[in-house]
């Protein structure tokens, strides 16, 4: 596509519930990332994926939180047992190399855990 | 890993004013971009500068990265401009983008 598109732009859910939220990255990019934005502050990385596989992980926060990218393309980012404190802005980059390749942003998927 | 430091935190102008901000980070970097986050909270691609200057209308930055550190220019300020400016590293074997705090600016009509 033109741009990186996330769904759903928003979600509400309770607290403990699952939540699965998509990216579809820029079409020819390889490198795809995913961030966590709260409130007033800088996005945080949490995951990248060189094609299917997770080159780093190391920015999860815990195992409730997991991410695949099964054919290269699409990725969607699941959060098991969601909790309140899990409340913020994912967003979701790609890029076409991954090594020093510029990051395009999309809009953003806002969470909200009651 | 690398430590990304934006000032001012906040700034306010007048419409019409110029304006810079100031990035420094810890370590040699192999990528480093400038976003503008609109109220929407779209993070929009301003520049992608690991180093040298680059100027696009009425917004330009430059990266010493020997010194370690970059600056974005903004003549002419327009209300259309307020939001969170962030700039965002990469360094080493890391491939991931390190993001500052951001300058939250406010341009007044």
């Amino acid at each position: 596509g033109a741009g990186v598109s996330q769904t759903p732009s928003n979600k509400v859910t309770e607290k403990g519930k699952y939540v699965e939220l998509r990216c579809d990255p820029i079409s020819g990019h390889t490198a795809l990332y995913w961030y966590r934005q709260s409130l007033g502050q800088g996005p945080e990385f949490l995951i990248y994926f060189q094609g299917t596989g997770a080159a780093d992980d190391s920015g999860l926060p815990n195992d409730r939180f997991f991410a695949v990218r099964p054919e290269g393309s699409v990725s969607t980012l699941k959060i098991q047992r969601t909790e309140r404190g899990d409340s913020a802005v994912y967003l979701c980059a790609s890029s076409r190399t991954l090594v020093g390749g510029e990051l395009f942003f999309g809009e953003g998927s806002r969470l909200t855990v009651l | 890993g690398i430590q990304v430091e934006q000032s001012p935190p906040d700034l306010i102008l007048q419409e019409g004013a110029n304006s810079t901000l100031r990035c420094n980070f810890s370590d040699s970097v192999n990528n480093l971009q400038w976003f503008h986050q609109n109220p929407w909270g779209q993070l929009i691609n301003l520049f992608y500068i690991p180093s040298g200057t680059k100027q696009n209308g009425r917004l330009s930055a430059t990266t010493v990265a020997t010194e370690r550190y970059s600056l974005l220019y903004i003549s002419s300020s327009q209300t259309t401009d307020s939001g969170v400016y962030f700039c965002a590293v990469s360094s080493g074997s890391a491939r991931q983008l390190t993001f500052g705090s951001g300058t939250q600016l406010t341009v007044l009509p």
